[in-house]
């Protein structure tokens, strides 16, 4: 069975500073792969995807993550952050096919400090 | 509709006693989802429907768990005989089937708390 790893379950940051949050997926076919965000209180947003082509992918409020399948990882980046990006942050991947659904990680709380 | 709809919002309910929370997906979405989020635990999934039929029920953790989904459009989750370790934000997803390459859409989900 796939399995998503988050390692970094709390992070706290202070305003601009840059963020990157790791992800990494145990299947070695062809996968994939999701963050999603939850501020608190709303319901989880996709905030970007991969499913080929360029590694390097940009989502929503300046977001982006890098595919590097020989690392098989996927970590989220924002060069500045802002006390709005407080949030919980799940990575998700899906095999190729979608035959297993999609499987997330425990997430990351991330804390903005202004 | 536009999105997700669960309801209800929020479910206090008393150990022992059976709870029914409901999904409303959106419209023409074939695919529908139920993941329990806890403190700490991130996203378990619980089923999946492709129409009406659950070809993946893996994820229910005890026979306590059910879960149908009628006309292609509305599922409903049953809990039966609550345990407190069932507290937990229950949430539903639906997408465009069958591969479900495009991600999920996600309800608010229903908050459970069995005291």
């Amino acid at each position: 069975a796939q399995s998503v790893s988050q390692h970094n379950h709390h992070v706290i940051l202070s305003e601009a500073a840059s963020l990157e949050l790791g992800c990494n997926y145990s299947y070695g076919g062809t996968v994939n792969l999701f963050w999603y965000v939850q501020y608190p209180g709303q319901h989880l947003q996709l905030l970007l995807k991969y499913f080929s082509g360029d590694p390097l992918v940009k989502g929503i409020k300046g977001f982006e993550a890098e595919f590097i399948k020989s690392k098989f990882s996927f970590n989220l980046r924002k060069p500045s952050v802002q006390w709005s990006d407080t949030a919980e942050y799940f990575c998700a991947v899906i095999r190729g096919g979608g035959a297993d659904g999609l499987t997330f990680g425990k997430g990351t709380h991330l804390i903005i400090q202004p | 509709g536009a999105g997700v709809s669960q309801s209800p919002s929020n479910k206090v309910t008393e150990k022992g006693k059976d709870v029914e929370l409901r999904c409303d997906p959106i419209s023409g979405h074939t695919a529908l989802y139920w993941y329990r989020q806890s403190l700490g635990q991130g996203l378990e999934f619980l089923i999946y429907f492709q129409g009406n039929s659950a070809p993946d029920k893996s994820g229910l953790p005890s026979d306590r768990f059910s879960a149908e989904r009628t006309g292609g459009s509305v599922s409903t989750l049953t809990i039966q005989r609550t345990q407190q370790e069932d507290s937990a934000v229950y949430l539903c997803a639906s997408s465009l089937g069958p591969y479900r390459l495009e991600g999920y859409t996600f309800g608010s989900g229903t908050r459970l708390t069995v005291v």
